[in-house]
């Protein structure tokens, strides 16, 4: 069974500039979240699709950031415009049910904004 | 707010030696507490605990919840170099998806 999948492992752009992420879950899991993990702090969640609805999206920092899952499928996390502050690991993960024991996790995107 | 914090932050051991993790927990409508062990990217299930004082065992980790006084820890014994990884707590809550609260994780070294 693949994993989850997230692609770029790395990107590095110039404050201002637009970054987008890429996560594709493990096939047949509905539910889908991304996380993120600033430089020394705590994985804090940012939004949870089932399918392609957003379940909860609380923990979107701004408008600057916009996450779509089309097709309930893969999802893309758009930043734009990218600043300092938003430099850190985005994790994808997914599941098939509810529960977090069964959460799969990507290996995550490391953004640095510079 | 709630909030989860272990400790100690990073620890570095000898092979062969035995390790105790600590995570603490303040929250809400607590449902279960997670370990997670991440080695280079993915972080990877290890245990969920819901009762207390049930110890859950997979090979040389173990883990144990104490609801009363709001932990868990998680040990590990006779540690291999393979051990080495960032551990991660995290506490679920009873509602919503927002409900996964992790701690900044103990990253420990395991030296030959």
């Amino acid at each position: 069974e693949a994993g989850v999948t997230q692609f770029p492992s790395h990107s590095v752009i110039e404050k201002g500039q637009t970054v987008t992420l890429r996560c594709d879950p493990i096939s047949g899991h509905d539910n889908l979240y991304w996380y993120r993990r600033v430089m020394g702090k705590e994985i804090k969640f940012l939004l949870h699709f089932v399918k392609e609805s957003k379940q909860d999206e609380s923990g979107m920092p701004n408008n600057r950031f916009l996450a779509e899952r089309t097709g309930g499928t893969y999802s893309t996390l758009k930043v734009q415009p990218a600043e300092l502050e938003d430099s850190g690991v985005y994790f994808c993960a997914s599941s098939r049910q509810g529960t977090n024991e069964k959460l799969f996790f990507g290996s995550g995107t490391q953004l640095s904004v510079l | 707010e709630d909030k989860v914090v272990q400790s100690p932050l990073s620890l570095v051991v000898h092979e062969g030696d035995t390790v105790t993790l600590n995570c603490s927990y303040e929250v809400t409508n607590f449902r279960s507490l997670l370990w997670y062990k991440q080695e280079k990217k993915a972080p990877t299930f290890l245990f969920m605990l819901t009762s207390s004082g049930i110890e859950k065992k997979s090979g040389r980790l173990s883990s144990i919840l104490d609801k009363k006084e709001l932990f868990s820890i998680l040990n590990i014994t006779a540690t291999q170099t393979g051990d080495s990884a960032v551990y991660l707590c995290a506490v679920e809550k009873q509602t919503g998806a927002n409900n996964l609260f992790f701690g900044t994780g103990t990253r420990l070294t395991v030296i030959p």
